[in-house]
């Protein structure tokens, strides 16, 4: 089965930094990525999502993720972070078998 | 309302005791699933079912049951609760056509004394 790693645990960050945070994954075959958010006390939301064709996927709220298929990675980048990024954020691989593998989270506090 | 509900949304327990955590979604998607998310450790997939009355074992499926004899429902019981069970339970879907995003429900936290 598929393994997701989350490079970072924990970062912190002033406002207006940019941003970017670390997802590798493990599988052979086709797959499609996921980074989700989850705010304090709240469930998870989709960020932005990428299943073919342009690699540099743009989500909500000014995320980005790039597919860089040869080195397995799936990085989130925000050129300017707010206050109110602070959250975790979840990488996710779905390998089309519907077996969703989550990675173990990062999570971003974002200073004001 | 549409959407994935969860209940209880917080329960207490004791070790031992079986629990059943409620999962239903008013989509019609065909595949379902439950997670625990811990601290370290992010979400594990416990069980998922792609159907009704279809269901496969997940990451971490030691001491849980779950069942699907209807698409909108699918519970997750703790047969004997033990206390490495305490955690947060997440339940999602995915329909079949589209793209496979997966929607969560709120969550139930679960503490076993």
């Amino acid at each position: 089965a598929q393994s997701v790693s989350q490079h970072n645990h924990h970062v912190i960050l002033s406002e207006a930094a940019s941003l970017e945070l670390g997802c590798n994954y493990s599988y052979g075959g086709t797959v499609n990525l996921f980074w989700y958010v989850q705010y304090p006390g709240q469930h998870l939301q989709l960020l932005l999502k990428y299943f073919s064709g342009d690699p540099l996927v743009k989500g909500i709220k000014g995320f980005e993720a790039e597919f860089i298929k040869s080195k397995f990675s799936f990085n989130l980048r925000k050129p300017s972070v707010q206050w109110s990024d602070t959250a975790e954020y979840f990488c996710a691989v779905n390998a089309h078998n519907n077996d969703m593998r989550f990675g173990a989270g990062t999570r971003l506090t974002v200073k004001p | 309302d549409a959407g994935i509900t969860q209940s209880p949304r917080y329960k207490i327990t004791e070790t031992g005791r079986q629990v059943t955590l409620m999962c239903h979604q008013t989509w019609s998607h065909s595949y379902m699933f439950w997670y625990r998310q811990d601290l370290g450790h992010g979400l594990r997939l416990i069980y998922y079912s792609a159907a009704a009355d279809i269901t496969d074992k997940g990451e971490v499926p030691d001491g849980y049951v779950v069942s699907r004899s209807k698409t909108e429902n699918f519970p997750l019981t703790l047969e004997s609760a033990t206390r490495s069970q305490t955690s947060v339970y997440f339940c999602a879907s995915i329909g079949t056509s589209g793209r496979r995003e997966q929607f969560f429900g709120p969550g139930t936290r679960l503490t076993v004394l």
